[in-house]
C-alpha cells in the first residue's frame, strides 16, 4: 500500500522558518511529479508547489512570494518544503501528494499523505 | 487565471443519485485531465476519480466522472448514496502553465 508520511509541522512564530518532510513508501517515488497542498482551518484545498520527477521543473503558487522552496531526494524517497518568513496566514495543514492525472509526462492515480499541521502564531 | 467553480453544497437522500459539477472559467476543461477528491471530516483527501473518469482500485463503481465540452464542465456522479459518502468533494485540473488548480469544494450532505 502506498504511503506518504509528512513530518516537521508545529508551532512557529511569525517570521520563523520550518522544514516539512514527506517520506514515500511502496511507491516508485522517482517516477512521479510531487506536490504540496495546504488547507487553512475551515477552508478549501490550495496548491502550494510542485516538482517534477527529476527536479528539472519546479512551480510555486504566486501567493508565496518566494518564501518557500520545494526539493526532493529520490535516493531517499523523500520530498521537502522549506518555509521561510512565515506569516499567520500560512497556518494550515500541509499535505504531500502525487496529484492524479497525467501532466508533464508523469501520470498518477492520485496519492495523498495524512498531512502535518503548521501553526504560525506569536 | 484558470479557475474551477463548484456548487458550495448539495444534498440528497440515501439510495438516490447526486451529481456535482465543476465548471472551467476559460479555455477547454478537456485540455487537461480532471480529478475528484473526497475529504471526510477530519481526514486527508483521497482520490475517487482521476483522468476524468478513472476509478482508483478500491473506489466503488457508484462513483463516476464525466466531461461535458458543451458546458466546459466536469461532473462527479454518485449513485446509490450512502451516509458514508457524506464529505467534501474537490475537483482539480491544471492550467496552461501546468499549475494545479482546485475547485472551491462541494459539501455533500446525505440526509
Amino acid at each position: 500500500e502506498v504511503q506518504l508520511v509528512e513530518s516537521g509541522g508545529g508551532l512557529v512564530k511569525p517570521g520563523g522558518s520550518l522544514r516539512l518532510s514527506c517520506a514515500a513508501s511502496a511507491f516508485t517515488f522517482s517516477s512521479y511529479r510531487m506536490t504540496w497542498v495546504r488547507q487553512a482551518p475551515g477552508k478549501g484545498l490550495e496548491w502550494v508547489s510542485s516538482i517534477s520527477s527529476g527536479s528539472h521543473y519546479i512551480y510555486y503558487a504566486d501567493s508565496l512570494q518566494g518564501r518557500y522552496t520545494i526539493s526532493r531526494d529520490n535516493a531517499k524517497n523523500s520530498l521537502y518544503l522549506q518555509m521561510n518568513s512565515l506569516r499567520v496566514e500560512d497556518t494550515a495543514v500541509y499535505y504531500c501528494a502525487s496529484l492524479g492525472g497525467c501532466i508533464g509526462g508523469s501520470c498518477s492515480p492520485g496519492y495523498w499523505g495524512q498531512g502535518t499541521l503548521v501553526t504560525v502564531s506569536s | 487565471n484558470f479557475m474551477l467553480t463548484q456548487p458550495h453544497s448539495v444534498s440528497e437522500s440515501p439510495g438516490k443519485t447526486v451529481t456535482i459539477s465543476c465548471t472551467g472559467s476559460s479555455g477547454s476543461i478537456a485540455s487537461n485531465y480532471v480529478q475528484w477528491y473526497q475529504q471526510r471530516p477530519g481526514s486527508a483527501p483521497t482520490t475517487v476519480i482521476y483522468e476524468d473518469n478513472q476509478r482508483p482500485s478500491g473506489v466503488p463503481d457508484r462513483f463516476s466522472g464525466s466531461i461535458d465540452r458543451s458546458s466546459n464542465s466536469a461532473s462527479l456522479t454518485i449513485s446509490g448514496l450512502k451516509t458514508e459518502d457524506e464529505a467534501d468533494y474537490y475537483c482539480q485540473s491544471y492550467d496552461s502553465t501546468n499549475h494545479p488548480v482546485f475547485g472551491g469544494g462541494t459539501q455533500l450532505t446525505v440526509l
